[in-house]
């Protein structure tokens, strides 16, 4: 079974800085697995903000930034925002019958 | 403008049956890929399942696998999820979502699946 890993929580002060990372079970993240990251808040859908490892979406502020660091998918917050506290989700691609893989996501609280 | 918009969720018995719609409009239907994905109540995402844009190719997460069937109509601009035997765990909202083999892009704003008795 495989297994996606993220952080269960982070806190960032506003304007700060804060990396969020997605590892697999199987081994390193490399750009084969398209890593996608998304933003969810309650009540709301969840919204795309990165493709194929560091590709934006054309809505996904310039603030974010996706990247691999140290064998794992990762997603950077630059200059935080409190609209920024959410629930984020990595998702990478296995192949075969089922191919996609969620984490389990990361609370982002902005204090 | 993107749109998705999911339909035909409701209450259903253990081992029932349901069938989800999603409508699309504002692209060109047919040569996207396109997903179903759902969260259950304070849960994380889960992908459901997926089907190619000429509805040749489909996938299944294995917790839904022989239970569940995803297809779609080009001519209609619309994607399908035919749930049976479904279970308690089933109970989540579904969401339709536009993508490509690499990226899962535009969500619909989801549909409840109740399954309780």
């Amino acid at each position: 079974q495989t297994e996606v890993t993220q952080e269960p929580s982070l806190t960032v002060s506003p304007g700060g800085t804060v990396t969020l990372t997605c590892a697999s079970s199987t081994g390193a993240v490399t750009s084969g697995f398209y890593p996608n990251w998304f933003q969810k808040k309650p009540g709301q859908a969840p919204r795309a903000l990165i493709y194929s490892t560091k590709n934006k979406q054309s809505w996904t502020p310039a603030r974010f930034s996706g990247s691999l660091l140290g064998g794992k998918a990762a997603l950077t917050l630059s200059g935080v925002q409190p609209e920024d506290e959410a629930e984020y989700y990595c998702l990478l691609y296995y192949g075969g019958a089922q191919p996609w893989v969620f984490g389990g996501g990361t609370k982002l609280t902005v204090l | 403008e993107v749109q998705l918009v999911e339909s035909g969720g409701d209450l259903v018995q253990p081992g029932g049956s349901l069938r989800l719609s999603c409508s699309a409009s504002g692209f060109t239907f047919s040569v996207y890929v396109m997903y179903w994905v759902r969260q259950a109540p304070g849960k994380g995402l889960e992908y459901v399942s997926d089907i190619s844009s000429n509805g040749g190719g489909r996938n299944y997460a294995d917790s839904v696998k022989g239970r569940f069937t995803i297809s779609r109509d080009n001519s209609k601009n619309t994607l399908y999820l035919q749930m049976s035997s479904l279970r308690a765990e089933d109970t989540a909202v579904y969401y339709c979502v536009k993508g490509n083999s690499n990226e899962l892009g535009s969500w619909g704003q989801g549909t409840l699946v109740t399954v309780s008795s």
